[in-house]
């Protein structure tokens, strides 16, 4: 089992709330990634990261921002939450190169 | 047009048997093509890996074959089990580029005892 973890598993939240996700890995993995995922599609990259202080968009837009202030640690912020923003969310990281990418739980966010 | 293509969208298949799920891709250059399992509410987890030379490629129960000149994987399940039912999604990499991947929308596979 990777070693990868997300909180919240699920959250339920307000229009206009501010919300971060937590990412967290142990493996030492310098790159890292968020993407968002709607029920029975596929997955579409949001955000990544190369190592500390590196942050890149990813293919699909997002109105979220992140954050790699530590290797093991990437948060993704939203600053104020909307219905659109429902979603899955997933996390990920993987070594230099193209190594295996490793997946958290998932955070179900649901804006109401 | 995404460039991953798997079929079929959902199969429903009797404990016991055997299935075949398949993936086509058009991504190129190509570097490698992953299975993922995911199971609802989940995070996907790596089944095989497969590189251009590779043609064939075990994990228990699952096997994947790749044909790298006609662009297509296929995952094959032996003796499915209640706990095979999830979504299989075929992941392919572009070469040189290290967030150049390509997600399919995966087979969504139920296994009924």
């Amino acid at each position: 089992e990777a070693d990868i973890y997300q909180t919240p598993r699920y959250l339920v939240i307000g229009t206009g709330k501010k919300i971060t996700l937590e990412c967290s890995q142990t493996m030492g993995h310098d790159k890292m990634y968020w993407y968002q995922q709607d029920p029975g599609m596929e997955l579409h990259l949001i955000h990544y990261s190369y190592g500390v202080n590196s942050t890149e968009k990813g293919d699909l837009s997002s109105e979220s921002t992140v954050s790699r202030i530590r290797t093991e640690h990437f948060p993704l912020t939203l600053e104020s939450a909307r219905p659109s923003h429902t979603s899955q969310y997933l996390c990920a990281s993987s070594e230099r190169g193209l190594g295996e990418q490793y997946f958290g739980p998932g955070t179900r966010l649901t804006v109401t | 047009k995404n460039q991953v293509e798997q079929s079929p969208q959902s199969l429903i298949i009797l404990e016991g048997k055997n299935c075949t799920l398949q993936c086509n891709y058009t991504v190129s250059p190509f570097s490698n093509l992953r299975w993922y399992k995911q199971d609802t509410g989940r995070g996907p987890v790596s089944l095989t890996i497969m590189t251009f030379s590779e043609n064939t490629k075990s994990n228990g129960r699952y096997t994947a074959t790749l044909d790298a000149d006609t662009k297509q994987s296929s995952l094959h399940i032996t003796a499915s089990q209640l706990s095979d039912s999830a979504s299989y999604i075929c992941v392919v990499s572009e070469y040189g580029g290290a967030n150049n991947l390509f997600f399919g929308t995966g087979t969504r596979l139920t296994v009924i005892p």
